[in-house]
């Protein structure tokens, strides 16, 4: 079974809205990372979380961890159409372990 | 500085023949990892291979092999096909073992058994 599972699954948005989804994990982690994947092609680092950091910044990215939660949120904020995309997380430690992740279209 | 390379693009077998995918990382990487991802599920932890050493591996029969040559790059060995192993297949390599590194993903090799 996979370690992170992203929610929603599916998400449409305006251009210019945030765009907010969330992952939830199983075991204790040492990070957790966001990943997009374009129209099922390879996919892009986005940004690591440490499992000792609560938030962290990154352009128009924000993420959050709750350990005691064991969840995670991205925010993707003044969306573009070209945030069109799958995102998502993977947690380490062991090996990454991913989500069926969250499909976000941006309408024009 | 070039990315992880993965051939070949596309991949079409029939059902029973053997299939290799092969993957060069980003230089100076010594970790490479293959993930399987079929239509509708994520990515499915396939293995890892680090200094020549198979160090892990996911929940897929044996069938699924693979290798890690000297200079680090590596190939993905499927054999007896079936029509399941129809997927993307990506690989990464990474820096380090220790994970606190990024994964760098490679464009897939897209196989198809017929």
């Amino acid at each position: 079974s996979q370690q992170g599972e992203e929610d929603p699954q599916a998400l449409s948005i305006q251009e210019g809205e945030n765009a907010t989804m969330n992952c939830s994990y199983k075991t204790s982690i040492n990070n957790l990372q966001w990943y997009r994947q374009n129209s099922g092609r390879g996919l892009v680092h986005l940004i690591l979380i440490r499992s000792n950091e609560r938030e962290k910044h990154s352009g128009r990215l924000r993420v959050t961890l709750d350990t005691s939660k064991k969840s995670s949120s991205l925010l993707i904020t003044a969306s573009r159409a070209a945030d069109t995309a799958s995102y998502f997380c993977a947690t380490f430690p062991y090996k990454l372990s991913f989500g069926a992740g969250t499909t976000v279209t941006v309408r024009a | 500085e070039a990315g992880v390379t993965q051939s070949p693009t596309h991949l079409i077998k029939t059902r029973g023949q053997q299939a290799t995918l092969r993957c060069s990382p980003i230089s100076g990487h010594t970790s490479v990892y293959w993930y399987q991802q079929a239509l509708g599920l994520g990515l499915q932890f396939l293995l890892w291979y680090d200094e020549g050493e198979e160090r892990n591996r996911g929940n897929f029969p044996p069938r699924f092999s693979g290798r890690q040559f000297p200079n680090y790059s590596s190939e993905l060995n499927v054999n007896a096909l079936e029509l399941e192993d129809s997927a993307l297949y990506l690989c990464a390599s990474s820096l380090v073992r220790d994970s606190y590194n990024e994964q760098f993903f490679g464009p897939g090799t897209r196989l198809t058994v017929l």
